[in-house]
Parts: structure tokens; C-alpha cells; sequence
């Protein structure tokens, strides 16, 4: 069965720094992988996925993801932070086979201090 | 505009009562699922369902009940058999149930046991 590990529940930056966001996975076939992004009070929206090809994904925002077999992992990154990325961040891993069933980790709070 | 819409943004339930969330989505997605959202856990999975007149269980579906009478619609009653159904609740959708497809999420609802 298919997990998701994401580390660090609360992350803090300066504006302007580094975004480092932790997700590794757990599957036995080759996964499909996604990080959402989530306002206060709002739904999720998807920021990058990972299905096969190329595994630096880019996505919106300026944020980018590199899919690392050997290390399951599926990182997230932003060269330099801003205020509006303060948010929740969810990685999640597609069930894989016939369904489309998101599994999620348990979220990255983005704390962006001035 | 497209989307996925989720009413009411905030419901108050009393003990015993039973309530229904709506979700309508106008995306043409076969696919649609509901989620429930707790603080520290991430999303769980409650129902989803493939095409119209079927849907199936997710991890947490005890307590709740689904229909799928219209394609574009996905209602989630919460009976009083759920114990503890204090959370924000997701609905999404995506173009077909297979792997891989990008999942797209309501704005949520908030239901308060009072």
C-alpha cells in the first residue's frame, strides 16, 4: 500500500529564502505524485504533479519538485520565498491501478516571517 | 466559470441529526470524491464515486452515506451514526478515475457538532 512522510509539520523562512518542503513516499509500483497547496479556509489546489518523463516538475508559483526513485522522495522547492506562499502544503501519492485515490501526507504549515 | 461548488460553507449540526453537504461541479468529470480534513491528519478518503448510480467506500466511510444521481452532483449526508463529525469537508472531482489524473477541489465545508 501506497504512504506518504512528510516532515517538519511546521516550516519557517525569511521572505526572499530558500523553500524547502520534505515528502517522501512509500509504493510498490512507480507512483504518481502531487503536492497541493491549501489558503486558510479554502480548498486544495494543485501546484505539481509527477506521472513519468522528466523528473524535475515545474509548477506554479515558482515552485518545482524533483522525483527521486532511489531516495523516494518528492521534494518541493522555491529559490525565494514570498509572503503569499505562507499556506499549507499536502503531498500526496496516487493509488495506483484502477483508481485515482489520492493518499496524503499530513501537511506542511509555511510560516514566511519579514 | 468551472468548478466545483460546495454548499454551505458552514453548517451546525445538532446531536442526533442527520445533515447533507451539496457538491456540484459543472467540469464534466466523471470521477468525484469526498474528503474530510482534520487538524494534524491530512485528507481521508469518505466515498467516491466512478460514474453515475455507483459509488464505493473510502478508508473512513462509517457514519456516512453518498449519492450519485446526476453526474454532476455528489451530496454527503452525515448521519448521526458518525461520532465525531466535527471537521471541514472536501469535495472533488477529476476528468476520469485513473491514475494520475489531476484531482480538482471544492472550497470546502465546515460542519460543527453543537
Amino acid at each position: 500500500a501506497q504512504s506518504v512522510t512528510q516532515l517538519g509539520s511546521h516550516v519557517s523562512v525569511s521572505e526572499g529564502a530558500l523553500v524547502l518542503l520534505r515528502c517522501n513516499y512509500s509504493s510498490s509500483v512507480p507512483p504518481y505524485l502531487f503536492w497541493y497547496v491549501q489558503y486558510p479556509n479554502q480548498g486544495l489546489q494543485l501546484l505539481l504533479k509527477y506521472t513519468t518523463g522528466a523528473t524535475l516538475v515545474k509548477g506554479i508559483n515558482g515552485f518545482e519538485a524533483e522525483f527521486k526513485k532511489s531516495e523516494t522522495s518528492f521534494h518541493l522547492t522555491k529559490p525565494s520565498a514570498h509572503m503569499s506562499d505562507a499556506a499549507e502544503y499536502f503531498c500526496a501519492v496516487s493509488d495506483s491501478g484502477a483508481t485515482n485515490k489520492l493518499i496524503f501526507g499530513t501537511g506542511t504549515l509555511l510560516a514566511v516571517q519579514p | 466559470d468551472g468548478g466545483i461548488t460546495q454548499s454551505p460553507k458552514y453548517l451546525f449540526r445538532k446531536e442526533g441529526q442527520n445533515v447533507t453537504l451539496s457538491c456540484e461541479q459543472n467540469l464534466n468529470h466523471d470521477a468525484m470524491y469526498w474528503y474530510r480534513q482534520d487538524p494534524g491528519q491530512g485528507l481521508r478518503l469518505i466515498y467516491y464515486s466512478q460514474i453515475v448510480n455507483d459509488f464505493q467506500k473510502g478508508d473512513i466511510a462509517e457514519g456516512y452515506s453518498v449519492s450519485r444521481e446526476k453526474k454532476e452532483s455528489f451530496p454527503l449526508t452525515v448521519t448521526s451514526a458518525q461520532k465525531n463529525p466535527t471537521a471541514f469537508y472536501l469535495c472533488a472531482s477529476s476528468p476520469r478515475q485513473t491514475s494520475g489524473n489531476t484531482i480538482y477541489f471544492g472550497e470546502g465545508s465546515w460542519l460543527t457538532v453543537v
